[in-house]
């Protein structure tokens, strides 16, 4: 089973959509957790980190389930340059502080 | 924010030379760099990571004699692939990290090799 797993999709959407990404961990004892957005041979930009709580930044959402081990990400009103692809991310103690990318869920919106 | 440049962006050589890519920290020490590899419509692989002034850790299946990683300041860190393969072609991307628990990660650009 991969440390970090994601659907890799694509989806393809409408604009002004509202699309959900999913993303399971196996380490229980993951310590923090990312979505981050990368554009083709581009390098990744953090998107927004992801809390307990939850956390909201315009029209990104992001959720955390410690107990099924589970982060989503939704984006309400989709745009046309919201296609990219998502990655979760994962900092695990596992072999030392270790970050851990899942591979990426791509998005396309369309017009 | 924090800043790292990787050179060179793009590197189209012949089999059997060398390559080397730069992934420097520009406004911060960086106590931890790592190196991936992402083939097309793959995920980031994480390959190595490196610690200033000790020897890298490389991951399973990547071949520490093939990818010559160097962390000899705090500022900088090199890849480098030797005798380069079409199978090598790929796109590296460097990352750092400020502190040894700092969480934020800071990508390089990418480097793009193209091997014929």
């Amino acid at each position: 089973r991969k440390e970090v797993e994601q659907d890799p999709g694509p989806f393809n959407v409408p604009e002004g959509a509202t699309v959900a990404f999913n993303c399971t961990y196996s380490n229980s004892a993951s310590q923090s957790f990312f979505w981050y957005r990368q554009d083709c041979r581009k390098e990744p930009k953090l998107l927004m980190s992801v809390y307990s709580s939850g956390n909201e930044d315009g029209r990104f959402t992001a959720q955390l389930n410690r107990a099924s081990q589970y982060i989503s990400l939704l984006i309400r009103d989709s745009k046309l340059s919201d296609s990219a692809t998502y990655l979760c991310v994962v900092n695990s103690p596992a072999g030392g502080f270790k970050t851990i990318f899942g591979a990426g869920t791509r998005l396309f919106v369309k017009a | 924010g924090a800043v790292v440049s990787q050179h060179p962006s793009r590197v189209i050589c012949k089999s059997g030379t060398s390559v080397k890519i730069e992934c420097r920290s520009l406004d911060f020490q960086a106590t931890t760099m790592f190196w991936y590899r992402q083939f097309p419509k793959q995920s980031l692989m994480l390959m190595a990571t490196s610690n200033e002034g000790s020897k890298a850790t490389y991951e399973q299946g990547v071949e520490k004699d093939k990818f010559l990683i160097n962390h000899a300041s705090l500022t900088l860190s090199t890849l480098t692939v030797t005798s380069a393969h079409p199978e090598d072609s790929s796109f590296y991307i460097c990352s750092a990290r400020e502190g040894l628990r700092n969480e934020k990660l800071f990508f390089g650009s990418g480097t793009q090799l193209s091997v014929l």
